[in-house]
Formats: C-alpha cells, sequence, structure tokens
C-alpha cells in the first residue's frame, strides 16, 4: 500500500544529543513537509521541500536541519540547539508543486513523539 | 493577524445533533481547502476536500465563501466515532511552492 513511513515511532534524546527523525514515501509526490505539534496546539511548519536537493524554511527552521538526496525521503535531524525539542513531529507530503494539482491534499506518516531524557 | 482562524471549542452535543463549524482565512490568495480530523495523539487525516459550490460526503458538507474568506464544515446525525478535533487547513502557492496553512483545531466531544 502506498503511504509514508516515520520512524521511530517514540524517540528520547539526551542533552547535547542530535537525533534524525525518518521519514519515505512511496506516493512519488514531489512536496515534503515537517511539522511540530505540541500538545493542545496547532501545527507548525519547520521545513518543507518542493523538489531533490532543494528545501525551505518554515517558521520554526531554528535547531532543526533536512536534507532532500531522494524524492523519496525526507529526514529531519534535531540539533542540539533546539532547546525544547520535546512535541509530536509529523512529516506530510503532497502531490504537485508551485501552484499545480489543485485540491491535491496532504497526507501524514504517522508522527514520532520525541521527548527529553 | 493568523492565516487560518477557527474557535476551538469545546463543542459537546448528543448523538444524532447536527453541528457547524466554522473557520476563516487571511489571505485572499489562498486556492484550496480542505478538512481533516485528528483523533487524539495521531496524525491529521483527510476528511474532505471543499470545493467553491460546496461538497458533501455522507453525514459531512463543506462549504467555501470565497469573498467573506470562510469555510464552514456541517456534520449531522453525530455520532460516537465522530469524536475528535477538525482542523481547517488553507493551501497556497508563493515562489517557493505550495504551503498548507493549519487552523489550531476544534474539539468536537459527541455524548452517548
Amino acid at each position: 500500500d502506498g503511504g509514508i513511513t516515520q520512524s521511530p515511532k517514540y524517540l528520547f534524546r539526551k542533552e547535547g544529543q542530535n537525533v534524525t527523525l525518518s521519514c519515505e514515501q512511496n506516493l512519488n509526490h514531489d512536496a515534503m513537509y515537517w511539522y511540530r505539534q505540541d500538545p493542545g496546539q496547532g501545527l507548525r511548519l519547520i521545513y518543507y521541500s518542493q523538489i531533490v536537493n532543494d528545501f525551505q524554511k518554515g517558521d520554526i527552521a531554528e535547531g532543526y536541519s533536512v536534507s532532500r538526496e531522494k524524492k523519496e525521503s525526507f529526514p529531519l535531524t534535531v540539533t542540539s540547539a533546539q532547546k525544547n525539542p520535546t512535541a509530536f513531529y509529523l512529516c506530510a507530503s503532497s502531490k504537485g508543486v508551485f501552484g499545480t494539482v489543485f485540491h491535491q491534499p496532504q497526507h501524514f506518516g504517522d508522527g514520532t513523539r520525541l521527548s527529553i531524557l | 493577524r493568523k492565516e487560518v482562524e477557527q474557535d476551538p471549542g469545546p463543542f459537546n452535543v448528543p448523538e444524532g445533533a447536527t453541528v457547524a463549524f466554522n473557520c476563516t482565512y487571511s489571505n485572499s490568495a489562498s486556492q484550496s481547502f480542505f478538512w481533516y480530523r485528528q483523533d487524539c495523539r495521531k496524525e491529521p487525516k483527510l476528511l474532505m476536500s471543499v470545493y467553491s459550490s460546496g461538497n458533501e460526503d455522507g453525514r459531512f458538507t463543506a462549504q467555501l465563501n470565497r469573498a467573506s474568506q470562510y469555510i464552514s464544515l456541517l456534520i449531522r446525525d453525530s455520532k460516537l466515532s465522530d469524536s475528535a478535533t477538525y482542523l481547517c487547513v488553507v493551501k497556497r502557492t508563493s515562489n517557493t511552492g505550495n504551503q498548507f496553512y493549519f487552523g489550531t483545531g476544534t474539539s468536537l466531544t459527541v455524548i452517548p
């Protein structure tokens, strides 16, 4: 079945440690996104990528990094510079870029919960 | 001003009731509109797209008013399984690609 796979489901980070969250999609979608959700709050955009080898900062990119070496993969690294990393991280993808294919929604993976040890 | 604003609720309604959620968006260049539902501690899932002429999917009806920049979702004959948070989402294209803007969600609890 086509979909988005995030791993791990739960992750614990020690002080000063970088951790990487995996996101893989087999939907042949061009665009991929990373969001952070804190308890009782909405989704906030961290980074997004419309094509391979290109990505853009979202609203809260500080302390995070991404890469897009393959169309299917968009890993997120939470660096030690992110002082409050505890949150629910959601990866999403959508078809089409730059206004093409209207009404194409985002599809989400089932998320990674990150906590500090 | 927020891109997308929703009444956070909570809405507590009895089974069988009709309930309506509203959403406003600030940028008139927004192109596509969606409703998602999010269950507790789960990912958002697409409920339905919202088309200019309005559209219906079973017990769910979505409406769009571009002039007022207003989106609505109507749920008829509420079921216990409808209990969730409903997210209003707006899509817009910039010179860096397509971006999706999420409301903070409206919480619905359907009571037996």
